[in-house]
């Protein structure tokens, strides 16, 4: 089975530019996670769906970060625009939704702001 | 508020000893679950092992085992026969049983450098 699925992996954009990362989770699970890491933050929980519903966006730094489930199966990330500030590492997990709720991981996404 | 402390910024192992990653976490929740996770350069997050509160019986998978100190909420990872392919960044999380709660805790990482 193939695990949590990220694109792109590796994305340089300039600043004011619009940001896509994208997710498809495992089949079958239906909790999805966005988190992002940094050096100096460490992982951060972004926003969390459940049945394709965001449960928790606390996480969200700002205005400028958008996140949608459509479907069981992808999910996007948006930056609008977005600022050198945003670059990071950005990953997507998903997991059953059932204890214990295992968390599965996808290769992430290294985002460059210039 | 509950927290997720490892107070082990990076530690170093000679290839074949045994190397224990501390974790202590503040919660007030009495049934839980504790995840170590290994981050390795490649990025890629992947579950190392995995602890129920209402177990007493500390989780072990090969070379991996855990202290699971519940009174003391302390959560430890042991790495027996370390091997350089062990060289990661490792993240302790928690995560309350509440119903409906599915968020991680995670611990800010220790980094394992394994030394030939």
């Amino acid at each position: 089975d193939a695990g949590v699925i990220q694109s792109p992996r590796h994305e340089v954009t300039e600043m004011g530019q619009e940001v896509t990362l994208r997710c498809k989770p495992i089949s079958g699970h239906n909790s999805l996670f966005w988190y992002r890491q940094t050096m100096m933050r460490g992982l951060e929980l972004l926003i969390y769906f459940n049945n394709n519903v965001p449960i928790d966006d606390s996480g969200m730094p700002e205005d400028r970060f958008s996140a949608k489930m459509p479907n069981a199966s992808f999910s996007t990330l948006k930056i609008q625009p977005s600022e050198p500030r945003d670059s990071a590492v950005y990953f997507c997990a998903s997991s059953l939704g059932r204890d214990p709720n295992e968390q599965f991981f996808g290769p992430g996404t290294r985002l460059t702001v210039l | 508020a509950q927290t997720v402390t490892q107070s082990q910024p990076e530690m170093s192992v000679q290839e074949a000893e045994t190397v224990t990653l501390s974790c202590t976490y503040d919660t007030s929740e009495s049934n839980y679950y504790l995840f170590w996770y290994k981050q390795p350069p490649s990025r890629q997050m992947i579950l190392v092992i995995r602890q129920e509160a209402y177990k007493q019986q500390n989780a072990t998978e090969n070379r991996f085992s855990v202290n699971f100190q519940k009174a003391a909420k302390s959560f430890s990872l042991k790495i027996s026969d370390s091997q350089l392919g062990d060289t990661a960044m490792y993240f302790c999380a928690f995560r309350p049983a509440t119903s409906g709660t599915y968020k991680y805790i995670f611990g800010t990482g220790t980094r394992l450098k394994v030394l030939a």
